[in-house]
């Protein structure tokens, strides 16, 4: 079973507008991580938040985590086309990562 | 990715077939991992491995075997392969089982 769950499953927007992605899961964590996988390549890591965390800014990206309602999010801000892509969150119980089905973003030039 | 390079690429194999995929590292990182990535279904830790033999199932493990013999190297065995292994499979690497990992570019595997 999938222990992060991306929402929405796919996001469609225009250049230069933002996007944000949510995440939920099941179980306590020690941190968050999100990837992007463009179509046909492996998965990137963007950005760990560690549990103790809320907010955690890398460039464009902004993620936020809230363990109390065992979710995140991610946010990035001013969208280029080259963000098109799938974003998967992930957390790591005992000793593998368990990763969403991720949200599929498009952004129109 | 730099690092960490999986073979083949691709692959078309028959039903019934044993098939054997290669992950190799350069990185000398402890951990190792096989996933398989469905539509669907995300992606899905078949075996792990925290060390030279020292390996241990994830959670769609059946039908598939691992081994590593050498910290560069973690090999995943189809024992006879069937058409619902079909899939992408990807390597990924890691310093501790907790962070960031580095994936390889993935195998893309047809059984027919």
């Amino acid at each position: 079973s999938q222990q992060g769950e991306e929402d929405p499953q796919a996001l469609s927007i225009q250049e230069g507008e933002n996007a944000t992605m949510n995440c939920s899961y099941k179980t306590s964590i020690n941190n968050l991580q999100w990837y992007r996988q463009n179509s046909g390549r492996g998965l990137v890591h963007l950005i760990l938040i560690r549990s103790n965390e809320r907010e955690k800014h890398s460039g464009r990206l902004r993620v936020t985590l809230d363990t109390s309602k065992k979710s995140s999010s991610l946010l990035i801000t001013a969208s280029r086309a080259a963000d098109t892509a799938s974003y998967f969150c992930a957390t790591p119980p005992d000793n593998d990562m368990r990763f969403g089905a991720g949200t599929r973003l498009t952004v129109k030039p | 990715d730099a690092g960490i390079t999986q073979s083949p690429r691709h692959k078309v194999t028959e039903t019934g077939t044993p098939v054997t995929l290669r992950c190799h590292q350069t990185e000398n990182h402890r951990y190792m991992y096989w996933y398989r990535q469905d539509p669907g279904h995300g992606l899905r830790l078949i075996h792990y491995s925290y060390g030279v033999k020292d390996t241990d199932k994830g959670e769609v493990s059946d039908g598939y075997s691992v081994s590593r013999s050498k910290t560069e190297d973690f090999l995943l065995t189809l024992e006879s392969a069937t058409s619902s292994q079909t899939s992408v499979y990807f390597c990924a690497i890691s310093e501790t089982d907790y962070y960031g990992y580095t994936f390889g570019s993935g195998t893309r595997l047809t059984v027919v």
